[in-house]
């Protein structure tokens, strides 16, 4: 079946430092991912699309100089978090979909706190 | 404002019994809809995903989706403990690849 892991699963960092969260497809080619962060009080933010040999396509409120993302090849996805700060808080979530495929597939999450 | 709506908030159903959630779109470009569950420290798992009009049913899960009035509907049959989780509605319109997610309802099934 259809699996998607991320990695970490929680981390910690300071104010103004920067974080480096990955996820990994397996079962599948994941030609899309779109990474999420989910609060309690947005439920998910889209934060981007990424199509592999296409540009990656970010959400409004969100940049590719706060949040880069790379998208290598069809199994591996990974998203930073530059200078982060309190807002940035949360439940980063990457959905993967295969192509011809219309379901998102989530991983677990990386849980970002931020001291 | 909130795209996609979700209704309740949270409800509590008695193991066995019947559990009914609501999801409202206000975009009418939204016209794929999928329900997914997370249960706590989890990711979403895609549960079901219904684009025509009319009901679709996988094994306890019925989808119901009614386009002219943007309105899909999840029932769980003879719920169980296991059911116990969050429950978000996800809509996609025909150009963009990503989902919209509502704020979810909180199911609890009590024995």
């Amino acid at each position: 079946g259809a699996l998607v892991y991320q990695y970490p699963r929680r981390t910690i960092c300071k104010s103004g430092t920067s974080m480096r969260m990955e996820c990994q497809a397996v079962g599948f080619q994941a030609t899309s991912v779109a990474w999420y962060r989910q609060s309690p009080q947005k439920t998910f933010e889209l934060i981007a699309l990424s199509t592999v040999n296409s540009a990656i396509k970010y959400e409004q409120n969100f940049t590719q100089e706060k949040f880069p993302i790379s998208h290598p090849n069809l199994s591996f996805s990974s998203m930073t978090v530059l200078n982060a700060y309190l807002e940035d808080r949360g439940l980063y979530l990457c959905g993967a979909r295969e192509v011809n495929q219309d379901t998102q597939y989530f991983g677990p999450g990386t849980r970002l706190l931020v001291l | 404002q909130q795209k996609v709506q979700q209704s309740p908030e949270s409800l509590s159903v008695p193991e066995g019994g019947m559990a009914s959630l609501n999801c409202t779109s206000s975009d009418r470009n939204f016209q794929y809809f999928w329900w997914y569950r997370q249960h706590s420290g989890e990711g979403p798992k895609a549960l079901m995903s219904i684009f025509s009009d009319g009901d679709k049913k996988e094994g306890r899960f019925t989808a119901h989706l009614n386009k002219a009035s943007l309105h899909v509907s999840l029932h769980i049959r003879d719920s169980q403990p296991s059911d116990s989780a969050l429950y978000f509605c996800a809509a996609r319109n025909n150009y963009a690849q990503g989902l919209t997610f509502g704020l979810g309802t909180r199911v609890s099934v009590f024995p």
